[in-house]
């Protein structure tokens, strides 16, 4: 029988290319964000993060921009390797609680496919 | 080596059976958490724990329990409740889960476990 099931949306690219992945976040209340990779049957790995009072953020390779007005976040990867093909996730923090005690909590993406091509 | 250890990689389970899913961690962590994560989607968070003897519902608790009697352990049962418990669960920490002004909320990931229902 035919299976159903979502289906994430994926990105390929060639060997050198950049790669830009795109994530909308839904709390504008939410004040930090990262980016995590992940790698088939393995757990998620911290590539970056960012703070909500800054618009971009710049790491080995990698730059995460924030936009806050239409609540949207890249990830921009410069001259993609074949190594980087994996699942990669945004994360936003918000802050939730009552009696003066509050938690951050994160909230994952749905996820997007990076497939580089050697 | 610091980090943290999920076992086992690969478990299977017969319908009507509770499972445990064992996670530790040795960073000295305030924070614990367990997910869940379906083929093709992101990640669903199940239980969280701010501290020792304390932990949260998430956003899918039902047919889960956990318990935290020690700052570096955090174990998952699935039980016979769960109607479709087969899935990639992953644990993760972090620092401290208050998010108050500046706090970071980083969560490293373990490896995950691999739980088939037959």
């Amino acid at each position: 029988g035919e299976s159903v099931g979502l289906h994430l949306p994926t990105l390929s690219v060639q060997e050198g290319d950049n790669s830009i992945i795109n994530c909308a976040y839904s709390n504008s209340a939410s004040d930090y964000f990262i980016w995590y990779k992940q790698e088939s049957g393995k757990g998620p790995q911290f590539i970056i993060d960012i703070r909500s009072n800054m618009d971009k953020r710049q790491g080995q390779r990698v730059t995460v921009l924030l936009n806050k007005t239409v609540k949207h976040l890249s990830l921009q990867i410069a001259a993609t390797q074949p190594g980087d093909s994996a699942v990669y996730f945004c994360a936003e923090n918000s802050d939730f609680g009552a009696g003066g005690t509050s938690y951050g909590k994160l909230t994952f993406g749905q996820g997007t496919i990076l497939t580089v091509h050697p | 080596d610091g980090g943290i250890t999920q076992s086992p990689k690969y478990l299977f389970r017969k319908e009507g059976q509770n499972v445990t899913l064992s996670c530790e961690q040795n960073l000295n962590h305030d924070a614990m958490y367990w997910y869940r994560q379906d083929p093709g989607q992101g990640l669903r968070l199940i239980y969280y724990s701010q501290i020792v003897n304390d932990f949260q519902k998430g956003d899918i608790a039902e047919g889960y329990s956990v318990s935290r009697e020690k700052k570096e352990s955090f174990p998952l049962t699935v039980t016979s409740a769960q109607k479709n418990p087969t899935a990639f669960y992953l644990c993760a920490s972090s620092i401290e889960g208050r998010g108050t002004g500046g706090t970071h909320n980083e969560q490293f990931f373990g490896p995950g476990t691999r739980l088939t229902v037959l």
